[in-house]
């Protein structure tokens, strides 16, 4: 059975700094994909991210970065020099790849974590 | 440039009741899910389906049925709604063949009273 672990509930920041919002997964699969969301106060889910197993090299997106670590399953996500616009809930989730893919949309969510960042 | 559209956005019902959410996507995508959020436990497959005509079981499918008619139609049904299904309920289709990204809609929020 596959697992997500968000051990923060809740982050607490002050703008500018940076935060790092933990990620460890279980899966019995060599395929798998991982993902980030966000869930601003207005409720919908808005996609960040999508790594694929084979896939380790590290991802920066602006302010945002991705470590993804295979030895220990874990794959995290930084937001450098946070802004009050980044608070939300954040989610990591993992799904398997299935017969002929048919999993991709099959996600396993993490409990997520309240990112707070203060003025 | 709609993607995809859940209605209704807010509903009350009392315990017994049944009602149908759908959910309406334009991008021609196979896959389409329903999913329910709950404080504090990230969000859990309900039903999902890979195409018009089937259905699947996801995690949390007892007390639901969903049907697929039509491929941009996604519904999911509650036929004696009952108060631990008090929850935010989203639907998300696949993007399969290009991104792999999930598209999600915007929520409906289910109380049962």
């Amino acid at each position: 059975a596959q697992k997500v672990t968000q051990a923060q509930t809740e982050i607490s920041v002050v703008e500018k700094e940076d935060v790092t919002l933990d990620c460890v997964y279980e899966t019995r699969d060599t395929t798998y994909y991982l993902f980030w969301y966000k869930q601003p106060p207005s409720g919908e889910l808005v996609f960040l991210i999508r790594r694929n197993s084979f896939d380790e090299q590290n991802e920066i997106s602006g302010r945002y970065s991705w470590n993804f670590q295979k030895s220990t399953s874990s794959f995290n996500f930084t937001i450098t020099a946070s802004q009050v616009v980044d608070s939300a809930v954040y989610f990591c989730a993992l799904s398997d790849y299935g017969a002929g893919g048919t999993s991709y949309g099959k996600l396993t969510f993490g409990q997520g974590t309240i990112l707070t960042v203060h003025p | 440039n709609a993607g995809v559209t859940q209605t209704p956005k807010f509903r009350v019902l009392k315990t017994g009741q049944s009602m149908t959410l759908l959910c309406a996507q334009d991008m021609n995508h196979e896959y389409m899910y329903w999913y329910r959020q709950d404080p504090g436990m990230g969000l859990r497959l309900i039903h999902y389906s890979v195409g018009e005509g089937t259905t699947a079981k996801g995690e949390v499918p007892d007390g639901y049925n969903v049907s697929r008619l039509k491929k941009q139609n996604f519904l999911l049904g509650l036929e004696s709604a009952a108060p631990s299904q008090t929850s935010v309920y989203f639907c998300a289709s696949l993007d399969r063949a290009n991104t792999g990204e999930l598209f999600f809609g915007e929520g409906s929020r289910l109380t049962v009273l």
